[in-house]
């Protein structure tokens, strides 16, 4: 139980486009999802806390307008970064926290994301 | 504000060897702690916590770890351990349910 899966797994996109993330809890309601960056070798730094059917609250630093995040129903939060860099290349998490035990959050696989 | 401290950025250790990874919390309220543990390329998986009850926690892989209070202390401990354990391993607490801090990560690396 407590599945989570993220889509795609790989992404590689030119300078200036828009690159949309989904994250899905497959066997549970979550109503928090959370958004993760990873850079080689280093920890997760959280982005965003998102609340089904609110609007995702953002870490200092994190720019709103860049990485917007969608939290439309208890299973699925998206994550787009708009008018990518090469500087937004990195290693996305997720991870969605449920209706019940809420206090424990299970992670997606990540998401690779390459901007050239 | 809540923190944590792995202490050991790298342990190397035999296979079927045994080996504690270390991890220190800061907070003044009561916390929750996990230990989650992450393959190359994937993202994180539970290997076990602590909310409440008996301060040793057992959890997957033949991984168990100890909560310490006055230490503030909840390391992590295998008593043999296999090739495939090599990973990098993160502690986190959180206040409450949801919000997760994080260790800088230890990466335990088995040799044969």
């Amino acid at each position: 139980g407590a599945v989570v899966s993220q889509h795609p797994s790989w992404v590689i996109c030119k300078s200036g486009t828009s690159v949309k993330i989904e994250c899905r809890s497959l066997d549970f309601q979550a109503t928090t999802m959370f958004w993760y960056r990873q850079f080689p070798k280093q920890s997760l730094m959280l982005m965003a806390t998102s609340n089904e059917g609110s609007k995702a609250t953002y870490e200092q630093g994190v720019e709103k307008d860049k990485f917007l995040i969608n939290h439309a129903s208890l299973t699925l939060s998206t994550l787009t970064v708009t008018s990518a860099h090469p500087e937004d290349s990195s290693f996305y998490i997720c991870s969605a926290a449920g209706t019940s035990g809420g206090e424990t959050q299970y992670f997606g696989p990540g998401t690779r994301l390459l901007v050239l | 504000a809540q923190s944590v401290t792995q202490l050991d950025s790298q342990v190397p250790v035999f296979e079927e060897a045994p080996v504690e990874l270390r991890c220190n919390y800061s907070s003044s309220v009561s916390v929750y702690l996990f230990w989650y543990v992450q393959y190359p390329n994937q993202g994180l998986q539970l290997l076990l916590k602590y909310l409440s009850g008996s301060t040793l926690v057992k959890g997957i892989n033949g991984f168990e770890a100890e909560f310490n209070k006055s230490q503030t202390s909840f390391h992590l401990r295998k008593p043999s351990v296999h090739i495939s354990d090599t990973a990098e391993y993160f502690c986190a607490v959180s206040v409450g349910a949801r919000q997760l801090t994080f260790g800088s990560g230890t990466q335990l690396t088995v040799l044969p």
